[in-house]
C-alpha cells in the first residue's frame, strides 16, 4: 500500500511555465508535508514544506498549495527555469513519530529552453 | 558548516561480501535516518538512530542489516552477506533536535553487488 502518491509520473514545461506536480496522501495522521528536489548524484534537498493549519505557503517562485478535505497538496513552480529540471519527491510524516518521512515515488521535471 | 557527509561514495562488492556504509551528521545533530532508494522509487525509510540508541528500525530488513550510530564517530550501516538485490542508492539525513523533521540529506553511497 503507497500512503503517498505523485503525479504526473514526469513533466515538460517550456521555460517560462508553471509547473504543476500533485501529491495525495492517505493516512489523516500525516500534519507535515514537505518536498524535495533531487539532481543527479545528489541527495534530496527541502524545498519547501506545509502544515495543515494553512492552506498554502509560499517562498519564492515555490507555493505549496494544501486540500486537508481531499487528502492532497501540490507543488507550483511558477516561472519554470532549466535549472529546475530535476526530481521532485513530495513527503509526509507525523509529528512526534520519530519524524520518519514517506516518500512518493517521485517525478521528473524537465524545462525546456 | 559541512552538510551531511557519506562515504564511500560508491562501493562495489561480490554477492556473499560485508557492505559498509557510514555517515556523518550535521555538526550539532544528534538524529540521523538512513533511507534506501531503487531505481524508479521513492526513498524507504529504514532505520531511525540517536547517538547510542536505535530509536525505529522499523523499515529495516529483519536478517543481515544493522545500524550503529556510536557515542563518538560516524553512523554505520552494515549490510552482511550481500545479494544482488541490496544494489541500491543509501542515503543517510541528520536532523537537528529542536526540528527533528527538517531532514538534511547527504549524497548518498550508491552500492552495486557484482
Amino acid at each position: 500500500q503507497q500512503q503517498v502518491k505523485q503525479s504526473p509520473q514526469s513533466l515538460i514545461v517550456q521555460k517560462g511555465g508553471i509547473s504543476i506536480i500533485n501529491c495525495a496522501y492517505e493516512n489523516t495522521a500525516f500534519d507535515y508535508f514537505p518536498w524535495y528536489q533531487q539532481f543527479p548524484g545528489k541527495g534530496p534537498a527541502l524545498l519547501i514544506a506545509i502544515r495543515p493549519d494553512v492552506s498554502e505557503k509560499k517562498e519564492g517562485r515555490f507555493t505549496i498549495s494544501f486540500n486537508k478535505s481531499a487528502k492532497q497538496f501540490s507543488l507550483h513552480i511558477m516561472d519554470s527555469q532549466p535549472g529546475d529540471s530535476a526530481t521532485y519527491f513530495c513527503a509526509a510524516s507525523i509529528s512526534g513519530a520519530n519524524s520518519k518521512l514517506t516518500f512518493g515515488k517521485g517525478i521528473t521535471l524537465s524545462v525546456r529552453p | 558548516n559541512a552538510g551531511v557527509m557519506q562515504n564511500p561514495r560508491h562501493l562495489v562488492r561480490r554477492r556473499g561480501q560485508e557492505a559498509r556504509l557510514r555517515c556523518s551528521p550535521m555538526k550539532g545533530h544528534s538524529h540521523v535516518y538512513w533511507y534506501r532508494q531503487l531505481p524508479e522509487e521513492g526513498l524507504k525509510f529504514m532505520v531511525y538512530l540517536q547517538k547510542e540508541n536505535i530509536i525505529d528500525e522499523s523499515g529495516m530488513p529483519k536478517e543481515r542489516f544493522s545500524a550503529e550510530f556510536p557515542k563518538e564517530g560516524p553512523s554505520i550501516l552494515r549490510i552482511q552477506q550481500v545479494v544482488r538485490g541490496d544494489s541500491a542508492a543509501y542515503f543517510c539525513a541528520s536532523s537537528p533536535p529542536d526540528t527533528r523533521e527538517k531532514l538534511f540529506f547527504g549524497s548518498g553511497t550508491q552500492l552495486s553487488v557484482l
